[in-house]
């Protein structure tokens, strides 16, 4: 089983509606991280979380450490905003982690048609 | 933006040919990585570094090796290339892996065929 799940794998939105990404871990983490990859391109850091909520423009990243959960929202949605988001956690010391980066979700492939 | 840069972006190579990919960084940042993505995974770790001249291994690092002989570079070399290497490798960076110098930031990435 995958340390990192997200859900979903795949959504289609139509422009303006309110869109959550689901992310759970098995491990205990240090951080949080969301990422946005578009079509052939790179990737960008989002927000990096260790506790509570974080809010930038249209996004907003949330975590419950306890319930090893995070969502990340998109609020009015854009065609602009079609990517792919990807969940990645730090492991924590007691989880074997170390200086050996991230572990990663598989991506939730978001689709916003006008 | 973070001064990710990797180089060649795109390249195709044969069967059996050694193969060297570079990152280069202008953020003297201490720890690189590299990670490939493949469809249906998510991004793997190959071999990351924790300052210059000290590499160690990731997940999938089996046909891969790595060298940093500078803080800002940090070279993948495929020794001999082979189909199933057929992939996208990003580098990535961070400042630290504790507290709230554990940002990563990725470059581009490099899209290497293998036929």
């Amino acid at each position: 089983k995958n340390e990192v799940e997200q859900s979903p794998q795949n959504l289609t939105a139509q422009e303006g509606e309110f869109i959550t990404i689901n992310c759970s871990y098995s491990v205990g983490i240090s951080a949080l991280h969301w990422l946005q990859q578009h079509p052939g391109g790179g990737i960008v850091s989002l927000f990096m979380l260790s506790s509570g909520k974080k809010k930038h423009g249209r996004l907003i990243a949330t975590i419950n450490i306890q319930e090893k959960h995070s969502s990340l929202h998109i609020t009015a949605s854009h065609p602009r905003d079609s990517a792919v988001y990807i969940c990645a956690v730090r492991k924590g010391l007691l989880s074997g982690g170390g200086a050996d980066g991230l572990t990663f979700g598989k991506g939730t492939h978001l689709i916003i048609q006008p | 933006d973070a001064g990710i840069t990797q180089s060649p972006r795109h390249k195709v190579t044969e069967t059996g040919t050694p193969v060297t990919l570079r990152c280069h960084q202008t953020e003297n940042h201490r720890y690189m990585y590299w990670y490939r993505q493949d469809p249906g995974h998510g991004l793997r770790l190959i071999h990351y570094s924790y300052g210059v001249k000290d590499t160690d291994k990731g997940e999938v690092s089996d046909g891969y090796s790595v060298s940093r002989s500078k803080t800002e570079d940090f070279l993948l070399t495929l020794e001999s290339a082979t189909s199933s290497q057929t992939s996208v490798y990003f580098c990535a960076i961070s400042e630290g892996y504790r507290g709230p110098n554990t940002e990563a930031f990725f470059g581009q990435g490099t899209r290497l065929t293998v036929v």
